[in-house]
C-alpha cells in the first residue's frame, strides 16, 4: 500500500526566506508524484507534479521539488518565501495507471505554512 | 471556463437527516473522484466514477454512502442517516481522462449537529 509522510506538520519562516517542506513516501511501483496548496476554505490547487524524465520538477509560484528514488523523497522548496506563501501544502502519491484504471491519490496530512514578517 | 462547481458550499444536517452533494465536473471532463478531509487530516479517496460508471469505490464507507454520475447533470454524493463523524470537507476533483491530472471543486463543508 501506498503511504505519503509529511515531516512537520507545521512550519514557519521569515519573508524572504528558504522554504524547505519536507515529504517522503513508500510506493511498491514507480510512483507520480505531486505538491498540492490548500488556501483557508478553498479546494487544492496543483503546485507540481512528477510523472517521469528529470527529477527536478519546477511549479508554479517559484516551487520546486526533487524527485530522490534512493531516499524516497520528494520535498518541496522555494528560494524566498513571500507572504502570500502562507498555507496548507500537501503531498500525494498515486500509482502509475493502466489501462481503465483509477487515479486515486494518497495525501499527506499536510503541513501549514507561516511567513513572519 | 469554469471551474469544477461543488454546491452547496456549506451544509448543515442535523443527525438521521441526509445529505446530498452535489460537483458538476470542468466542461468536457467525464471523470469524477470524490475525497473527504476531516479536520487535520489529509483528504482521503472515496470514489472513482465515470459517466453513469462507478470505477473505483475503494474508500467508501460501505453503508450510508452512495456516489452517482449519471449522464446528464452533476455527480451526487449521498449520505444517509449523517452522524457526526461525518463532519468533514468533501471535495470534488474532475478530470478529462487519465494521465491528465485533475482539477479540485472548492469543496462542500458539511456540519451534522
Amino acid at each position: 500500500a501506498q503511504s505519503v509522510t509529511q515531516l512537520g506538520s507545521h512550519v514557519s519562516v521569515s519573508e524572504g526566506a528558504l522554504v524547505l517542506l519536507r515529504c517522503n513516501y513508500s510506493s511498491s511501483v514507480p510512483p507520480y508524484l505531486f505538491w498540492y496548496v490548500q488556501y483557508p476554505n478553498q479546494g487544492l490547487q496543483l503546485l507540481l507534479k512528477y510523472t517521469t524524465g528529470a527529477t527536478l520538477v519546477k511549479g508554479i509560484n517559484g516551487f520546486e521539488a526533487e524527485f530522490k528514488k534512493s531516499e524516497t523523497s520528494f520535498h518541496l522548496t522555494k528560494p524566498s518565501a513571500h507572504m502570500s506563501d502562507a498555507a496548507e501544502y500537501f503531498c500525494a502519491v498515486s500509482d502509475r495507471v493502466t489501462q481503465g484504471g483509477s487515479e486515486k491519490l494518497v495525501f499527506g496530512k499536510g503541513t501549514k505554512l507561516t511567513v513572519n514578517p | 471556463n469554469a471551474g469544477v462547481m461543488q454546491n452547496p458550499r456549506h451544509l448543515v444536517r442535523r443527525r438521521g437527516q441526509e445529505a446530498r452533494l452535489r460537483c458538476s465536473p470542468m466542461k468536457g471532463h467525464s471523470h469524477v473522484y470524490w475525497y473527504r478531509q476531516l479536520p487535520e487530516e489529509g483528504l482521503k479517496f472515496m470514489v472513482y466514477l465515470q459517466k453513469e460508471n462507478i470505477i473505483d469505490e475503494s474508500g467508501m464507507p460501505k453503508e450510508r454512502f452512495s456516489a452517482e454520475f449519471p449522464k446528464e447533470g452533476p455527480s451526487i454524493l449521498r449520505i444517509q442517516q449523517v452522524v457526526r463523524g461525518d463532519s468533514a470537507a468533501y471535495f470534488c476533483a474532475s478530470s478529462p481522462g487519465q494521465s491528465y491530472g485533475y482539477t479540485f471543486g472548492s469543496g462542500t463543508r458539511l456540519t451534522v449537529v
